[in-house]
């Protein structure tokens, strides 16, 4: 398997623009995590899927953020409109077990100008 | 107060040291995670345990459930482990699901 997969792997916008960061996870694993990571607050958790569904979205900022698992091998996040608070790291993460090893694809770097 | 503390925020130490990382933590946890993040930022998991020890090559990560802390050393550290190590716990009661991260120890070996 190649791992976790992201995309893009950086993203420049400007501040009122939609972005969409997407994650193929690993093959066979039922657990998808979302994280972002700033120099202020480190690593977060956004929101967690378990076999597509949103189990816990508690992390997620405030309603510009949404994210979406139509099948097992595809998740999205989409930050509508952008704000330049938004710049970080976003990670993408599953596992087989809902507590497992972790496996982190290389994160989406997202500057929002 | 951050429910997961590591110490040191930053060390550096020459090669072949042996190196101690710390976490505590002040909540109830069902697993600890800890993490290597490269300098180019990718995230690999090292370790998962709920108690006692696990060894992988010159990794060691040890967990003391009744005093919530847990320990990373490596042992003939050599220049390649120069990355930041992210102790991070799966808390089984009143916090946020999923993983609760510490912020970070910069580890840097000099050859």
């Amino acid at each position: 398997d190649a791992g976790v997969i992201q995309s893009p792997r950086h993203e420049v916008t400007e501040m009122g623009q939609e972005v969409t960061l997407r994650c193929k996870p690993i093959s066979g694993h039922d657990y998808l995590f979302w994280y972002r990571q700033t120099m202020m607050r480190g690593l977060e958790l956004l929101i967690y899927f378990n076999n597509n569904v949103p189990i816990d979205d508690s992390g997620m900022p405030e309603d510009r953020f949404s994210a979406k698992m139509p099948n097992a091998s595809f998740s999205t996040l989409k930050i509508q409109p952008s704000e330049p608070r938004d710049s970080a790291v976003y990670f993408c993460a599953s596992s087989f077990l809902r507590i497992s090893e972790q496996y982190f694809g290389p994160g989406t770097r997202l500057t929002v100008t | 107060k951050n429910e997961v503390e590591q110490s040191p925020q930053n060390l550096t130490a020459q090669e072949g040291e042996f190196i101690t990382i710390n976490c505590s933590y002040s909540v109830g946890i069902s697993a600890l995670h800890w993490l290597q993040q490269h300098p180019g930022g990718g995230i690999v998991s090292l370790f998962m345990l709920s108690s006692g020890k696990k060894k992988h090559g010159r990794l060691i990560a040890t967990i003391n459930i009744q005093e919530k802390h847990s320990s990373l050393h490596i042992t003939a550290s050599h220049p390649r482990d120069s990355a930041v190590y992210i102790c991070a716990v799966e808390i089984t009661e009143g916090g946020a699901d999923g993983l609760t991260f510490g912020k970070g120890t910069h580890l840097i070996i000099q050859p």
